[in-house]
C-alpha cells in the first residue's frame, strides 16, 4: 500500500512563527502536492513538485513556500505564520499521467 | 478553467436508506479524469474512483455505484442501504490529461454525510 505520512497530526504556531510540515512519502512517485482545506472551500491546491528541486505554484501559494530536495520528501514552509494560515493540510503524491492522489492523514494547524 | 460543484453541503438520512451525492464539474478538455473520494472523520482521504472522459459506463461496487453522464457533465454517486459507517465528507475532484508533469486535482466543496442509526 502507498503510504503518505505527515509529520504531525496537530500544531499549534504563534503568529509570526516560522512553520515547517513535512511530509514522506514510500512509493516512489514523482509527483507531490500540498493542499489545504477549509469548510465550504473543500481542497485548494497551495504548491506541488513533479521532480525532485522542481516546484511550481497551485492556486494559493501566497504565504507558503515548499522544498523538495529528496525525491520522498516534500516540505510545506509557511515564512511568517497568520491566523489565517489556520487550517487542515494534506499532503499528496502521485505518478505522473495516472490521475488521482494518494493522501496523507493531514496536519491540523492553529495559529494564535 | 475547471470547475466542480458540489451543491449538497450536508445530507442526513436514517441507515438503511439509499443516498445519490451530486457532482457537476465545468472543463474544456477533452481528455479529463474523475474522482470521488472519502474522508472518514480521522482525515485521511481515501480514494474511492476514477473515471476518465471517454468511459461514460456506470460503475458498482458492492453497495457504491457511480453515474457519469458527459451530456449533463455531471458524475454522481449512489450509496445503497447505508450504514453508519459511511457517515464521512465526500469529495468529487476533477483533473485533467497533460502529456507530462503533475495532474493537478481541482475539488468541489465537500457533502458531509451522516447516517443515523
Amino acid at each position: 500500500d502507498v503510504k503518505v505520512t505527515q509529520s504531525s497530526r496537530y500544531l499549534v504556531k504563534r503568529t509570526g512563527e516560522k512553520v515547517f510540515l513535512e511530509c514522506v512519502q514510500d512509493m516512489d512517485h514523482e509527483n507531490m502536492f500540498w493542499y489545504r482545506q477549509d469548510p465550504g472551500l473543500g481542497l485548494r491546491l497551495i504548491y506541488f513538485s513533479y521532480d525532485v528541486k522542481m516546484k511550481e505554484k497551485g492556486d494559493i501559494p501566497e504565504g507558503y513556500s515548499v522544498s523538495r530536495e529528496k525525491k520522498e520528501r516534500f516540505s510545506l514552509i509557511l515564512e511568517s505564520a497568520s491566523t489565517n494560515q489556520t487550517s487542515m493540510y494534506l499532503c499528496a503524491s502521485s505518478l505522473p499521467r495516472l490521475g488521482g492522489a494518494f493522501f496523507g492523514q493531514g496536519t491540523r494547524l492553529t495559529v494564535v | 478553467a475547471q470547475k466542480v460543484t458540489q451543491a449538497q453541503t450536508e445530507i442526513s438520512v436514517v441507515e438503511k436508506e439509499d443516498v445519490t451525492l451530486d457532482c457537476v464539474y465545468e472543463t474544456r478538455d477533452t481528455t479529463y479524469y474523475l474522482f470521488w473520494y472519502k474522508q472518514p472523520p480521522s482525515g485521511e482521504l481515501v480514494f474511492l474512483i476514477r473515471r476518465n472522459s471517454f468511459d461514460e459506463q456506470n460503475e458498482i461496487s458492492g453497495r457504491y455505484s457511480w453515474n457519469f453522464q458527459k451530456s449533463t457533465s455531471s458524475f454522481n454517486f449512489t450509496i445503497t442501504a447505508s450504514q453508519v459507517v459511511d457517515s464521512a465528507v465526500y469529495f468529487c475532484a476533477l483533473s485533467e490529461a497533460p502529456s507530462q508533469g503533475a495532474q493537478k486535482l481541482v475539488f468541489g466543496q465537500g457533502t458531509r454525510l451522516t447516517i443515523n442509526p
